[in-house]
């Protein structure tokens, strides 16, 4: 069974502050990963994709993905308020279907 | 700008009744995917499809059927909806070349 794992949450930061949100998954074929942010009673809404070791960053947001340690992370910087919500963990392997993890809710306390 | 749209937000059905969601995506995508969301259990995959007139069943197909006639449109039926239905439906659309997919905006069902 391939498994996808998040903590929960929920993770609390001040406003200002990074939050750093972390996945990890089983399956070491994967190759592609995804960051999703759903808000409570919205659809999830992709944020960030990485598909090689390293960072990779948008605006505020930093996706990290370690393969040999298969982990991957989203750094959000200069948090605010707005970005508190659930944020999904996904990940595929060629020739199978997405693997979502159970999400991180995030609170953001002005 | 990407789009999936759904013809409900908001449904509310009864207990035997045959219902319809239909999801329309603009993006030219052959993957579509749908998912239902129930707190405590993340998405689950109902069906997808990789092309028309495809389909496969997902984790969870048991109840549900699909249809896919055009490249743009895929459609979840309920053949006989039940109280363990009510949930929230998410229909996605996926790229062929990044896998990098985009969900439509929910339909909650309940089902009385």
């Amino acid at each position: 069974q391939k498994e996808v794992e998040q903590n929960s949450g929920p993770l609390s930061v001040p406003e200002g502050a990074i939050a750093s949100l972390n996945c990890t998954y089983s399956d070491r074929g994967s190759q592609s990963f995804f960051w999703y942010r759903q808000y409570s009673g919205k659809s999830p809404e992709l944020i960030m994709s990485i598909y090689s070791n390293g960072d990779k960053e948008d605006g505020r947001f930093t996706a990290q993905l370690n393969k040999a340690s298969q982990y991957v992370s989203l750094l959000i910087r200069d948090s605010q308020p707005s970005d508190s919500a659930t944020y999904l963990c996904a990940v595929i392997s060629y020739g199978q279907n997405f693997v979502f993890g159970p999400g991180t809710r995030l609170s953001v306390l002005p | 700008d990407v789009k999936v749209t759904q013809s409900s937000r908001y449904l509310v059905k009864r207990t035997g009744e045959k219902v319809f969601l239909e999801c329309v995506q603009d993006m030219d995508h052959e993957n579509m995917f749908w998912y239902r969301q129930d707190p405590g259990l993340g998405l689950r995959l109902i069906y997808f499809s990789y092309d028309v007139k495809m389909k496969e069943k997902g984790d969870i197909p048991e109840g549900y059927s699909v249809s896919r006639e055009k490249k743009e449109r895929f459609s979840l039926i309920l053949e006989s909806a039940s109280t363990n239905q009510t949930s929230m439906y998410l229909c996605a659309s996926v790229s062929g070349t990044n896998y990098e997919q985009y969900f439509g905006p929910g339909t909650r069902l309940t089902v009385t």
